[in-house]
């Protein structure tokens, strides 16, 4: 089966600018999740959407959003975009209790 | 959310078992434990999980002791491309995975 998919690979960015990223989850996975792993840091929870509705969200400011399509495809966005918002973005997908992460969004901001 | 504690970092020679220790000691009773580990920012690889009862698959061995304070993960033969962050996770309410430091795991010839 395809794996969580996301684009772009890498996507560089302007201080003050918005970045939308993008998720596909593995066929038949309602719920989505975002991650953000900045440099050298651990993963930090950002959002859970699952059947189109966010279901949860980590200690983020507003200008981290997104948004679960009908086909579960998710997008996050990233407003006024600051340099510490620099990481490796991640995208993993569920259907019960197991997890699998796609190989993520390098976010630079410049 | 419960939190996990791991060591930092650990050797273990290639061909030997792996065993890493994580302790979970305010874990609640429907919480599961998960194991992940993630190669060179590469995404998180699943490993395993396991709530009560001891559980293996094809990549390891989970072992939770009885009070489920703690568990160990075990790869039984690591090779060089098991070389990895590995996580020990508490799956919290909501759904959500709550990843620590981890540990990093270095096998070596």
């Amino acid at each position: 089966e395809a794996g969580v998919t996301q684009s772009p690979t890498h996507l560089i960015k302007t201080r003050g600018q918005q970045a939308t990223l993008r998720c596909s989850p593995i066929s038949g996975h309602t719920s989505v999740y975002w991650y953000q792993q900045a440099l050298g840091l651990g993963l930090q929870f950002l959002l859970w959407y699952d059947e189109g509705e966010e279901r949860n969200r980590g200690n983020f400011p507003p200008r981290f959003s997104g948004r679960q399509f009908p086909n579960y495809s998710s997008e996050l966005n990233v407003n006024a975009l600051e340099l510490e918002d620099s990481a490796l973005y991640l995208c993993a997908s569920s259907l019960g209790r197991k997890y699998t992460f796609g190989s993520g969004t390098r976010l630079t901001v410049v | 959310d419960a939190k996990t504690t791991q060591p930092p970092s650990m050797d273990c020679a290639e061909g030997r078992a792996a065993n890493l220790p994580c302790n979970h000691s305010t874990i609640s009773g429907n919480e599961y434990v998960y194991w992940y580990r993630q190669i060179h920012s590469q995404g998180p690889q699943y490993i395993i999980h396991g709530l009560k009862n001891n559980e293996t698959n094809e990549m390891a061995s989970l072992i939770i002791t009885e009070d489920r304070k703690s568990s160990t993960l075990i790869l039984p033969h690591a090779t060089l491309r098991d070389t990895a962050v590995y996580y020990c996770i508490v799956r919290s309410l909501g759904n959500k995975l709550v990843f620590g430091a981890g540990t990093i795991l270095r096998v070596k010839s």
